[in-house]
């Protein structure tokens, strides 16, 4: 079964321009979610996606969104991108069913990631 | 709000030894799920276990095993006999129930020497 995959995997942009990431998740997984890290900030989650809704978001300004689509394969984008933006983006994919007692839906499979760098 | 801490920024052992890594965490819901992450140089975080607060039992599997204790809200890992592959960054995550944010630790460099 194939993984998770992102891409780009690596990306350059200058402030104020704006990037979109693409994620596909594992096959028959419906649930994708971003994760953003940093040296400083560690892994934050961005927001999580189950059957084209957001279900849930953390704390990052409105300059952050995301979709996703009928497949289940899920964008984010980042406008008006600032230095500190300079992260790994990392995706997880998840069966994203609601949990039965010892079932695993809430296992997160994670992608290798898109390496932002802004200048 | 659910918070994870692992004190340990980094851990070094030479191979063969076992290596264990704390992790405590808060939250106010009574159901939530509890996982251990690696992420090796190449940065790709790997799965590698899962606990539900209603399942204290603690297992092994393989050089992996957990101790789970409600009471002190810690979840500790354990690799048995660890191997230069070993080598990575390892990560505490906790999920509270129908909830897919995963709140992480700051994570643990595990250096396994050979």
């Amino acid at each position: 079964k194939a993984g998770v995959t992102q891409t780009p995997r690596y990306l350059i942009k200058t402030r104020g321009q704006q990037v979109t990431l693409s994620c596909s998740p594992i096959s028959g997984h419906r649930s994708v979610s971003w994760y953003q890290q940093t040296p400083g900030q560690g892994l934050q989650f961005l927001f999580e996606y189950f059957s084209e809704t957001q279900r849930n978001k953390g704390n990052f300004p409105g300059r952050f969104s995301g979709r996703q689509f009928s497949n289940s394969r899920s964008e984010m984008n980042v406008s008006t991108l600032e230095l500190g933006d300079s992260a790994l983006y990392l995706c997880a994919s998840s069966l994203g069913t609601g949990g039965l007692a010892g079932s695993a839906p809430y296992e997160q499979y994670f992608g290798p990631g898109t390496r932002l760098t802004v200048t | 709000a659910q918070k994870v801490t692992q004190a340990q920024t980094e851990i070094s052992v030479v191979e063969k030894e076992d290596v264990t890594l704390d992790c405590v965490y808060e939250t106010r819901d009574t159901t939530y799920y509890l996982f251990w992450y690696k992420q090796p140089p190449s940065g790709e975080l790997v799965f590698l276990i899962r606990r539900n607060s209603f399942d204290e039992q603690n297992e092994i599997s393989g050089r992996y095993s957990w101790n789970f204790q409600k009471s002190t809200s810690s979840f500790n890992f354990t690799i048995t006999a660890s191997q230069v592959v070993d080598s990575a960054v390892y990560f505490c995550a906790l999920s509270e129930a129908l909830n897919y944010k995963l709140s992480f630790g700051a994570g643990t460099t595990v250096t396994v020497r050979a």
